[in-house]
This record gives structure tokens, C-alpha cells and sequence, in this order.
């Protein structure tokens, strides 16, 4: 079958950095994407490998595996907006963008 | 604007009745999506066109009709609604068929309660 997995909680202090983490197992693999969702709103996209390696995008940077089938998102001096459910998602043949069950990131003061 | 609309933004109906979602993009893509978001938040595709040819088609009840009558548009019909029905509904648009480094484009969501 096809699955991703994340933590569905992580807990950190303003200032902080954080990790989540993503492990895929996909028929077929065509990038590891990251999306954001704010309770009420829509998922928006952060980020995207298609290689292994560190991608920086501002305080956010995401990193593939491929050969561990594995990937996070960091985020750096967090802030109480970022409060919000991190999804990774995968492509995989066939055009099927598949998503994890989403990690709640909760930012304390 | 340039983004992913759909109405409406909240619906809520009877068991039974049949509703539609509608959703337009503005942005030239050339692939539209729908995904279903149950209470804990999961997201689930449902369909996708690639300028109007239907090319995912997920184990969806056939209660759910989707039509794409351009590459902007893509609407979602729902016939006999159930109580299982009742979800965030998102449409997502992206380019040449997959997520890429733009990644998709969601509009804000229809919140279908089914009573």
C-alpha cells in the first residue's frame, strides 16, 4: 500500500526550531512536498524536493532522502503564527499527489 | 485576484438532496483536483482533469460526479447526500499535471454539513 507517516503532534517554544518528520512508501516517487493549513483555511504550499538535500526558503528548509525514503521540514525562530498542521505530501505515478495525516504544530510563548 | 475560487464556502442540507460545488481557477493551470478533508484533517483525492480529460478517479461512490467544462473550471456533483458525506470539500489547480516546485493551488474549501 501506499502511506506516508508524520507525527501528528509536536510542541515548541517561540524562538525555537523544529522538526517534522516524514517517511514515505509510495508505488513510484516524483518529489516530497510540504504544505501548511491554518485551522479554517486552506492548505498552502511551502516547499518541494524532487532531489536529496537541504532546500532553504526564508526560516523554513526542507530536506529529502531518498534512498531512506525519508524527509522533514524545519522551521527556524518559530513564531506563534506558525501554530498551525503540517502536511507532507508525495507524487507518485500516475499524477496522485498522496498526503500524510498532517502534524499539529503547536507554538508556545 | 489571481487564485482557486469555489462556492459555496459553506453548505449545509438535507439526507438526500443533491448539491453542487463549484470552483474556477484564474491562474492558466492546466490540472484541477478535488479532495475530500474528513474531521481529522485527512486529504484524500477524489478526482483530477488535466485540461478537461478526467484522469484520477479515486474509490469514490458514483453518488459523485465531477465535470470540467474547461481547463478553468471544474464543478462537483453530489447526488443523495449522506451523513458520511459531510467534509471539507477542497478544489487545488497546479501545472503541467503534478506539484512541482509551485506545488498545487487550493482554493478556501466548501464545508458540506449533511443533517
Amino acid at each position: 500500500g501506499q502511506s506516508l507517516e508524520q507525527p501528528s503532534e509536536v510542541t515548541a517554544v517561540e524562538g525555537a526550531i523544529v522538526q517534522i518528520n516524514c517517511t514515505y512508501q509510495t508505488s513510484g516517487f516524483y518529489g516530497l512536498s510540504w504544505y501548511q493549513q491554518h485551522d479554517g483555511g486552506a492548505p498552502t504550499f511551502l516547499s518541494y524536493n524532487a532531489l536529496d538535500g537541504l532546500e532553504e526558503t526564508g526560516r523554513f528548509s526542507s530536506f529529502l532522502s531518498r534512498s531512506d525514503s525519508y524527509g522533514y521540514l524545519l522551521l527556524q525562530e518559530l513564531q506563534m503564527k506558525d501554530s498551525a498542521s503540517y502536511f507532507c505530501a508525495v507524487r507518485d505515478m500516475g499524477f496522485k499527489t498522496i498526503f500524510g495525516a498532517g502534524t499539529r504544530l503547536f507554538v508556545k510563548a | 485576484d489571481t487564485a482557486v475560487s469555489q462556492t459555496p464556502k459553506y453548505l449545509v442540507t438535507q439526507m438526500g438532496n443533491d448539491k453542487s460545488i463549484k470552483c474556477e481557477q484564474n491562474l492558466g493551470h492546466d490540472t484541477m483536483y478535488w479532495y475530500k478533508q474528513d474531521s481529522k484533517k485527512f486529504l484524500k483525492i477524489m478526482f483530477s482533469y488535466n485540461n478537461k480529460e478526467l484522469i484520477i478517479n479515486e474509490t469514490v461512490p458514483n453518488r459523485f460526479s465531477p465535470k470540467s467544462p474547461d481547463k478553468a473550471h471544474l464543478n462537483l456533483h453530489i447526488n443523495s447526500l449522506e451523513l458520511g458525506d459531510s467534509a471539507v470539500y477542497f478544489c487545488a489547480s497546479s501545472q503541467v499535471g503534478g506539484q512541482g516546485v509551485y506545488g498545487y493551488t487550493f482554493g478556501s474549501g466548501t464545508r458540506l454539513t449533511v443533517v
